[in-house]
């Protein structure tokens, strides 16, 4: 059964600073996974979506990078600013019989000027 | 602009009283989806549909009903709504199946009283 895990939870930085948010899966075996960007009691913007067959994939300050057999993908923020502070949800999609995303825990992240 | 928009944002009912959350995409997309969210349990799939007159059960589907008439629409119909129908829920759609990029409405916050 796939199981997607984030860590940290939460993370409170100041302006500038380059974060790196952690996803793992327990199935190396995914189609791709997705990044979300989700504020609170709002919808989940798509930020990237990261093919299995590529290492990274970047959009502005944000990067994305998978390595699969390691179950891992990490979303690596740039100068970060106030703006950023949301909760970030990666995700992948479940087993071929289900269509659904199977969503990790989420990352609460706050950054103050 | 592309998107995918609900109605209502906001939705405050009683026990039993029949209710739509209305769901629609302008991406002429194949695949939709409901998922509702809960604090502690995330994003959990209610029901999902491939294309028209095509829809199948996600992981939660109890006291919900769904169809598909039309491609753009897919609207979640709560026939004897309960408190804990009470959530946070969202739409999503994607061109051709699950495993491509997926784009969510705003949510719906519902209360049943």
């Amino acid at each position: 059964k796939q199981e997607v895990t984030q860590i940290p939870a939460a993370l409170s930085v100041p302006e500038g600073e380059n974060l790196v948010l952690n996803c793992s899966f327990t199935d190396s075996a995914i189609y791709n996974l997705q990044w979300f960007r989700q504020d609170p009691g709002k919808g989940l913007t798509s930020l990237l979506l990261i093919q299995s067959s590529q290492r990274e994939q970047t959009s502005g300050r944000l990067n994305a990078s998978l390595d699969k057999s390691s179950g891992r993908s990490t979303l690596y923020i740039a100068a970060s600013q106030p703006g950023d502070s949301a909760t970030y949800l990666c995700a992948v999609p479940g087993p071929y019989n289900t269509d659904k995303l199977i969503f990790g825990t989420g990352t609460r992240l706050q950054v103050f000027p | 602009e592309a998107q995918v928009t609900q109605n209502p944002r906001y939705l405050i009912t009683v026990t039993g009283k029949k209710l739509t959350v209305t769901c629609s995409q302008n991406m002429n997309h194949e695949y939709m989806s409901w998922y509702r969210q809960d604090p502690g349990l995330g994003l959990r799939q209610i029901y999902y549909s491939m294309n028209v007159e095509v829809t199948d059960k996600g992981d939660v589907p109890e006291g919900y009903k769904v169809s598909r008439k039309e491609k753009r629409n897919f609207p979640l119909i709560l026939e004897s709504p309960s408190p804990n129908q009470t959530s946070l829920y969202f739409c999503a759609s994607a061109r051709g199946s699950n495993y491509n990029e997926q784009f969510f409405g705003p949510g719906t916050r519902l209360t049943v009283l």
